[in-house]
């Protein structure tokens, strides 16, 4: 069976601050995982995603991610933060030797203050 | 433009009244997927279609219907509503697979009362 979990439901920070989302993951094969975000009354925009290669992945907006295999972490990390990034963000995982299936973890919703 | 649309984007109906949640997608998409989004669950994923006339349950099917007759056509079908169906559900695709990212519709919501 494959997982995610979050362990934040809220992160908040001020503008201009480091923003980190936390998310780990289980799965039995290779994880190809995923980080998207959702604002209000909207769908899902994707992000970034690892599949394989480098561990630090670039994505839209400023966002990157570290895969950490030994600590089966992705977490999302963006510099600086801007009010417009406070939305909920999902972190997903397939697992690679059965990709069919993507699962996502709670969410976490960001806020960032001015 | 590149996307995937559902209909309709609200809906309010009443137990046990069949209805159909329409998705389509303009990409020729191969994969196509239905998820239900709940307050402190994240998404969960009801069915999902690998290609025409192939799809397979997910991890909350149970008092769902989909069919894949058509590439572009994915649609959710409720048979007999109930309250616990009331939700905010999504539909994706992708291209096959092997890593690739999901497009997700703009979501419906639905109230069974």
């Amino acid at each position: 069976a494959q997982s995610v979990a979050q362990p934040e439901d809220q992160v908040n920070v001020a503008e201009g601050n480091p923003l980190t989302v936390k998310c780990t993951y289980s799965v039995s094969g290779n994880p190809y995982l995923f980080w998207y975000v959702q604002y209000p009354n909207r769908g899902l925009q994707f992000l970034l995603k690892y599949i394989t290669g480098d561990n630090l992945v670039k994505g839209s907006y400023g966002f990157e991610a570290e895969f950490n295999k030994s600590q089966t972490s992705f977490h999302l990390k963006k510099p600086s933060a801007l009010v417009s990034d406070s939305a909920l963000y999902f972190c997903a995982v397939k697992d690679g030797s059965n990709d069919y299936k993507l699962s996502f973890g709670a969410g976490t919703t960001v806020t960032v203050r001015a | 433009e590149a996307q995937v649309t559902q209909n309709p984007r609200y809906l309010i109906t009443v137990t046990g009244k069949k209805l159909t949640v329409t998705c389509s997608q303009n990409m020729n998409h191969e994969y196509m997927s239905w998820y239900r989004q709940d307050p402190g669950l994240g998404l969960r994923q009801i069915y999902y279609s690998m290609n025409v006339e192939v799809t397979d349950k997910g991890d909350v099917p149970e008092g769902y219907k989909v069919s894949r007759k058509e590439k572009r056509n994915f649609p959710l079908i409720l048979e007999s509503p109930s309250p616990n169906q009331t939700s905010l559900y999504f539909c994706a695709s992708s291209f096959g697979t092997s890593g690739g990212e999901q497009f997700f519709g703009p979501g419906t919501r639905l109230t069974v009362l």
